[in-house]
């Protein structure tokens, strides 16, 4: 079983819609959690950090589900800008990596 | 303000090739790493250090081998490149701590390195 699991989807919606990704992790121990955002041929670019309490960023939620080792994240009235991979990304206690998803792509139609 | 940066932006190298990847970063991180990204595989982990002088094995470290000589650098070495590290590699940094904005990982832009 992979550290990190996601749906490679990919997700295609359409403009305004909302939109939900999961990423399940093995780890128990993990301690911090991510969703990074990758535009075809860039680099990764932190979109939030997920907290234990859940946060949100403006159209952006972030959930952590500890019990059933998953995070998740909603993207409400979703924009043709949204069209990216989703990376999820966990640390495991103990150690200095970070691990990361496959990345679920998104792409948000006009 | 650069935060990390890599170079080569792009390099073609023949089989057997040996050639030197540099990231640097000026936010004074002390954890750095190398990851390699291909189609259908995400982001994997070569190696990492956690401080200047030090270094560690990630999930992918074979025909790498890296050095952290000073803290803003971490280089990453192909001693005898082969096709299957056509690839593109990510550099990364991080500060450790719990607090709020802590520890989240900035790249590099990216090196696009082709072996034929």
């Amino acid at each position: 079983r992979k550290e990190v699991e996601q749906d490679p989807g990919p997700f295609n919606v359409p403009e305004g819609a909302t939109v939900a990704f999961n990423c399940t992790y093995s780890n128990s121990a993990s301690q911090s959690f991510f969703w990074y955002r990758q535009d075809c041929r860039k680099e990764p670019k932190l979109l939030m950090s997920v907290y234990s309490s859940g946060n949100e960023d403006g159209r952006f939620t972030a959930q952590l589900n500890r019990a059933s080792q998953y995070i998740s994240l909603l993207i409400r009235d979703s924009k043709l800008s949204d069209s990216a991979t989703y990376l999820c990304v966990v640390t495991p206690r103990g150690t200095y990596k970070y691990i990361f998803g496959t990345g679920t792509r998104l792409k948000v139609l006009a | 303000n650069a935060g990390v940066t890599q170079t080569p932006k792009f390099r073609v190298l023949k089989t057997g090739q040996s050639m030197t990847l540099l990231c640097a970063q000026d936010m004074n991180h002390e954890y750095m790493y190398w990851y390699r990204q291909d189609p259908g595989m995400g982001l994997r982990l070569i190696h990492y250090s956690v401080g200047e002088g030090t270094t560690a094995k990630g999930e992918v470290p074979d025909g790498y081998n890296v050095s952290r000589l000073k803290k803003q650098n971490f280089l990453l070495g192909l001693e005898s490149a082969a096709p299957s590290q056509t690839s593109v590699y990510f550099c990364a940094s991080a500060n450790p701590g719990s607090s709020i904005g802590a520890n989240v990982l900035t790249f590099g832009a990216g090196s696009r390195l082709t072996v034929l």
